[in-house]
């Protein structure tokens, strides 16, 4: 099974600034790496998939990178509604894995 | 507009079976994979089951297969997971996902408000 772990486990940021989550493979997923948005009481919602593909409603302030075991999702220009959960998941092999989940919160 | 609605969670002993359902609008329904994927509240995200547009093609996680079936009913836009000899770590909020292409990637990009299901006696 390929293990999914995201660092750091609750990230704590002002609003206005820049976060970066980071997600890491145990071994290689190419770019089958999709990321997701959980707000408190509501559905996860696709951000990403491709590593890099934005889905449809995000703006321009979220954007991800990575290939292989390494994958980053940076947020620039935090704004209020941006401070939720947010899971990796790979979907190169079966079983398909998520990550454990980051926290962002308000600082 | 996508529309997921799960149904036909509650209370059920260890052991017992229980029969969710997912009704669908908004898209093709038989055009796209579908998929379950729960998760314990407050805790993270587990992929359940998938299940190809014709019904053809089903997979399960290794703690469900063997006793989770997952079915669709492209007549009625609906998905279906038939839960039996559950147990308590099955107890979670059950999401109905589908799938964000019409070839299946396993990547979920329109979800359900779930239904929760609690396996306890």
């Amino acid at each position: 099974e390929t293990m999914m772990t995201q660092s750091p486990g609750t990230l704590s940021v002002s609003p206005g600034e820049r976060a970066t989550l980071s997600c890491t493979a145990s071994e290689n997923i190419n770019i089958n790496l999709a990321w997701y948005q959980q707000k408190t009481g509501q559905a996860p919602r696709l951000l990403f998939y491709g590593a890099s593909i934005r889905a449809t409603g995000f703006p321009a302030r979220f954007s991800a990178s990575g290939s292989g075991t390494q994958f980053t999702l940076t947020i620039t220009s935090l704004e209020s509604e941006d401070f939720a959960v947010y899971y990796c998941q790979q979907y190169h092999k079966w079983p398909y894995t998520f990550g454990q989940g980051t926290t962002l919160e308000i600082k | 507009e996508v529309r997921l609605v799960e149904s036909g969670g509650g209370l059920v002993q260890p052991g017992r079976s229980q029969r969710l359902s997912c009704a669908a609008s908004g898209f093709t329904f038989n055009d796209y994979t579908m998929h379950w994927v729960r998760q314990v509240p407050g805790k993270g995200l587990e992929w359940v089951a998938s299940i190809g547009w014709n019904g053809a093609d089903t997979d399960y996680a290794n703690s469900v297969k063997g006793r989770f079936t997952i079915s669709r009913d492209n007549a009625k836009n609906s998905l279906h997971l038939q839960m039996s000899s559950l147990r308590p770590e099955d107890s979670g909020l059950y999401f109905c996902a589908k799938d964000v292409g019409v070839q299946s990637l396993v990547v979920f990009d329109s979800w359900g408000q779930g239904t929760l299901v609690t396996v306890s006696s």
